[in-house]
C-alpha cells in the first residue's frame, strides 16, 4: 500500500532563513506526490504536485519541492521563510483512486 | 470561482444524537470526497463519489455513517448516532477529471464536530 511519512512533527525557522519540510514516500508504482498547507480553522490548500518531469517542482507562495527517486523523498523547500508561512503542512501520495496524507508537520517561522 | 462550501462550520452535540454535514463542491467537479481529520493527524478518506455513485466507501463506518449525493452535485454526510470518538474535523473535497486522474483536490473549510 502506498504511504508517506513526515518525520518531523515540528520545524522552527527564523524569518528570512531557508526552510525544509521533509517527506518520504512508499509506493508500488510511479509516485504522484502532493503538498498541502493548512492554516488554523481552514481547509487544506494545494501548494504543488509532482506527476512526472523535472525533479524540482515550483508551486504557490514561493514554495518548491524536490523529487528524489533514489531516496524516495519529496521535501518541501522555500529559500526565505516568512512569518505568514507558519502553518501545518501535509505531504500526500495518490494513486488512481485514493490520496493518503502524512501526519503533518507544523512549521513555525519566528520574526 | 467559488471554492468548496461546507456547513455548518462548527457543531456541538451530545452523544447518541444525529448530525449531518453538507458540502457543495466546485462547479463542474465530478469527484467528491469526504475525509475525517482527527487532531494532530492528516485527513483520512471516508467516501469518494464519482458523480452520484459512491465508488469507494470502504473506510466509511456503515453502522452509523451514511452519505448521499443524489444529483451528483452537493452531498450530505450523516452520523447517527454520534459517539464520543466521532469528534473530529470533517472535510469535503472535490476534483476534476478533465485532465486525468491525478489532479489535485480542492478542500472546503471543514466542519468541526464536538461530541459531548
Amino acid at each position: 500500500a502506498q504511504s508517506v511519512a513526515q518525520p518531523e512533527d515540528q520545524v522552527n525557522v527564523a524569518e528570512g532563513n531557508p526552510l525544509t519540510v521533509k517527506c518520504t514516500y512508499s509506493v508500488s508504482g510511479n509516485p504522484y506526490l502532493f503538498w498541502y498547507v493548512q492554516y488554523p480553522n481552514r481547509g487544506l490548500q494545494f501548494l504543488l504536485k509532482y506527476i512526472t518531469g523535472d525533479n524540482l517542482v515550483k508551486g504557490s507562495y514561493g514554495f518548491e519541492a524536490e523529487f528524489n527517486k533514489s531516496q524516495t523523498s519529496f521535501h518541501l523547500k522555500k529559500p526565505s521563510a516568512l512569518v505568514s508561512d507558519s502553518a501545518l503542512y501535509f505531504c500526500a501520495v495518490r494513486d488512481w483512486k485514493d490520496m493518503r496524507f502524512g501526519a503533518g508537520t507544523r512549521l513555525t517561522v519566528k520574526p | 470561482e467559488a471554492g468548496v462550501v461546507q456547513s455548518p462550520r462548527y457543531k456541538i452535540i451530545e452523544k447518541k444524537q444525529p448530525v449531518a454535514f453538507w458540502c457543495n463542491p466546485i462547479s463542474g467537479h465530478n469527484t467528491l470526497y469526504w475525509y475525517r481529520q482527527n487532531l494532530g493527524q492528516g485527513p483520512e478518506l471516508l467516501i469518494r463519489y464519482e458523480n452520484e455513485e459512491a465508488v469507494d466507501d470502504s473506510q466509511l463506518p456503515k453502522d452509523r455513517f451514511s452519505a448521499e449525493r443524489l444529483k451528483g452535485v452537493d452531498s450530505t454526510l450523516k452520523i447517527q448516532p454520534a459517539e464520543l470518538g466521532d469528534s473530529a474535523v470533517y472535510l469535503c473535497a472535490s476534483s476534476s477529471r478533465i485532465s486525468g486522474s491525478y489532479n489535485e483536490q480542492f478542500f472546503g473549510p471543514g466542519t468541526r464536530l464536538t461530541v459531548l
